[in-house]
């Protein structure tokens, strides 16, 4: 089945900084890539998501890179502030269900 | 507020006592999901439904545990005979295509 590996588990990084967030996933058939963030106690909120047609997807200081041949895609945060400090999650997705990873503890230091 | 809906939030419970969740998807959506996820962990995998079909049943979840979603919408969860080993937020989800939209949990604690 699907295995999802992300990296790495925690990352501190300097506000204003740059973040990347890497994940592989070993399924092949895997066809739909979304990035949640999830803020202590609350829900998962998907922030941008990609489909294995697409190489790069942009939204603002976010954006995803997907490699189908290495079978990896990253999240990249630019000009970090402190309201990006969560737990981000990557998933890969095959027929509507989602296989997670094990999250990343984003935290901006001021 | 049109997003998924949980209820209860919060549920304490004694072991072995059976407890029920409900989830309210968005209206549109077909498909529905029931996560489980502990402390710095990311949501683990329950079961799945399209419209009213059970179509998949994670392997780790034991027959203590049930699902149904009798009119192809809103959905309970019940776990019988609870252990302490169930306590966790139960996160419902649910999707139109691959989209997936959460609710806000119910926190499970089993003293």
């Amino acid at each position: 089945g699907e295995n999802v590996e992300q990296h790495p588990s925690t990352l501190s990084v300097q506000e204003g900084d740059s973040a990347v967030i890497k994940c592989t996933y070993s399924d092949s058939a895997s066809n739909y890539f979304p990035w949640y963030k999830q803020e202590l106690g609350k829900r998962p909120q998907l922030i941008i998501d990609i489909r294995s047609n697409v190489g790069e997807k942009k939204d603002q200081r976010i954006a995803v890179t997907l490699n189908k041949t290495a079978k990896h895609f990253s999240l990249h945060i630019t000009e970090t502030q402190p309201e990006d400090s969560a737990v981000y999650f990557c998933a890969a997705s095959r027929r509507y269900q989602l296989i997670w990873g094990a999250g990343t503890k984003l935290i901006i230091k001021p | 507020d049109t997003g998924v809906s949980q209820n209860p939030r919060h549920k304490i419970t004694k072991r072995g006592q059976n407890v029920t969740f409900r989830c309210d998807p968005i209206s549109e959506h077909n498909r529905l999901y029931w996560y489980r996820q502990t402390l710095g962990q990311g949501p683990e995998f329950l079961t799945y439904f399209q419209n009213e079909a059970q179509l998949e049943k994670s392997r780790l979840l034991s027959d203590r545990f049930s699902a149904e979603r009798p009119k192809g919408s809103f959905s309970t969860l019940e776990i019988q005979r609870t252990e302490q080993g169930d306590s966790a937020m139960y996160l419902c989800a649910s999707s139109l295509l691959e989209e997936t939209s959460f609710g806000p949990g119910t926190r499970l604690t089993v003293t």
